[in-house]
């Protein structure tokens, strides 16, 4: 099955510096990489995702690059706010792979202000 | 709408001690899942549904049954609970599979002493 690997699990920045998190996946047919908050305490909430189909999307001040050939995505996160303060998960799916999204470990960032 | 619904918000079990953790959502998605989420460890999927009456396993589905007999509703049933299923339990659904975003309930934090 899809193996996700994920780094750091936590990272420090300072205010205003950029943050980027990164992931690696193991089943070349994935083809669906969202991206998903989760602040303290509350649900995780899909902040930005890709298709294989292009190779980076933004969103105001957040981004995500997708490598296929080596298999790898990450998420960039530009002039980072306290609120950036959260973990963030990575995942992966395929329609080929019995519907099942397989996440990351987890990546805790911290916005020092 | 209320979303994705869970009950109960928090629960111990002693060992060997059954339940049911309550899932529901009014958003008429046809697929809903289970996740546990360990420290370290991402949203691991337990069981999931692509409609009434389909269910299937995902990458942790040993000592948990399901079952969907609504669109609404998908209870996740710990058979005997052991130390080891102590974890944060959401539940998700989504409309568009595979690409949709997953809307989380808010979570059930299980101790199993």
């Amino acid at each position: 099955g899809e193996n996700v690997e994920q780094h750091p699990s936590t990272l420090s920045v300072q205010e205003g510096d950029s943050a980027v998190i990164k992931c690696t996946y193991s089943d070349s047919a994935s083809n669906y990489f969202p991206w998903y908050k989760q602040e303290l305490g509350k649900r995780p909430q899909l902040i930005i995702d890709i298709r294989s189909n292009v190779g980076e999307k933004k969103d105001q001040r957040i981004a995500v690059t997708l490598n296929k050939t080596a298999k790898h995505f990450s998420l960039h996160i530009t002039e980072t706010q306290p609120e950036d303060s959260a973990v963030y998960f990575c995942a992966a799916s395929n329609n080929n792979a019995g519907n099942m999204l397989t996440f990351g470990g987890g990546t805790r960032l911290m916005v020092k202000p | 709408n209320a979303g994705v619904t869970q009950t109960p918000k928090f629960q111990v079990l002693k060992t060997g001690q059954s339940m049911t953790l309550q899932c529901a959502q009014d958003m008429n998605h046809e697929y809903m899942s289970w996740y546990r989420q360990d420290p370290g460890m991402g949203l691991r999927l337990i069981h999931y549904s692509v409609g009434a009456g389909i269910t299937d396993q995902g990458e942790v589905p040993n000592g948990y049954n399901v079952s969907r007999s609504t669109t609404e509703d998908f209870p996740l049933r710990l058979l005997s609970a052991a130390p080891s299923q102590t974890s944060v339990y959401f539940c998700a659904s989504t409309r568009d599979y595979p690409y949709g975003e997953q809307y989380f309930g808010p979570g059930t934090r299980l101790t199993v002493t």
